[in-house]
């Protein structure tokens, strides 16, 4: 079946810069895509969402985007935080059940 | 999210066992879902329900039963434990008007022997 994956298992960041998380999807009948920052002994925790008649979108920090011609779809978070070191999930949904299939993660190390 | 509780939040068993896994959540959702999470991996759909009384199966529900009595409570059982079940799991619920955002609960770890 089609899955959701990640490019880069890990990303370090020197506190203060700018981080980039990448997804790559296969089914192009996907039409929301959602991130989720899971931090140790913890959840996952909602971070924001965008569905596909969108390229763009911007939350507190974050924003992500949508590239359908090439099935990619980032997080950027601004000036990253301590508190920000997490790993990152991407989520695509799809099918006449709206279920979410998840990524494997990317972890986020923020560097003093 | 405090509005989703799973208990217990760490078990140990022995393989053979049966155990339950519970989630209550506040948030009056009418949908909620039971996720594995393995190291390394993303979370797996086990088994879903969208009201009382209905129930789903997801990518991996083999060895695996749930029970939705009641819109705020969703119990897992794993009917005998192997192994192999060891692993993170994961309560989520999500609204009727707004499905595709799930909320997750802190997570069960459970490790069988």
């Amino acid at each position: 079946g089609e899955s959701v994956g990640l490019h880069l298992p890990t990303l370090s960041v020197q506190e203060g810069d700018n981080s980039i998380i990448n997804c790559a999807y296969s089914n192009s009948a996907s039409d929301y895509f959602i991130w989720y920052k899971q931090e140790s002994g913890k959840g996952p925790q909602f971070i924001i969402d965008i569905r596909s008649n969108m390229d763009k979108r911007q939350g507190q920090r974050v924003t992500v985007l949508l590239n359908k011609t090439v099935k990619h779809l980032s997080l950027q978070i601004a000036a990253t935080q301590p508190g920000d070191s997490a790993v990152y999930f991407c989520a695509e949904n799809t099918g006449s059940a709206r279920q979410l299939t998840f990524g494997s993660g990317t972890q986020l190390t923020v560097l003093p | 999210d405090a509005d989703v509780t799973q208990t217990p939040r760490n078990r140990i068993t022995k393989t053979g066992k049966r155990i339950m896994l519970e989630c209550s959540q506040t948030k009056g959702h009418d949908r909620m879902y039971w996720y594995r999470q393995d190291p390394g991996l993303g979370l797996r759909l086990i088994y879903y329900s969208f009201d009382v009384k209905d129930i789903n199966k997801g990518e991996i529900s083999d060895g695996y039963s749930v029970s939705r009595q009641a819109q705020a409570k969703f119990s897992l059982s794993l009917e005998s434990a192997i192994p192999n079940q060891t692993a993170l799991y994961f309560c989520a619920t999500s609204d009727l008007h707004r499905q595709e955002t799930q909320y997750f609960g802190p997570g069960t770890r459970l490790l069988v022997l």
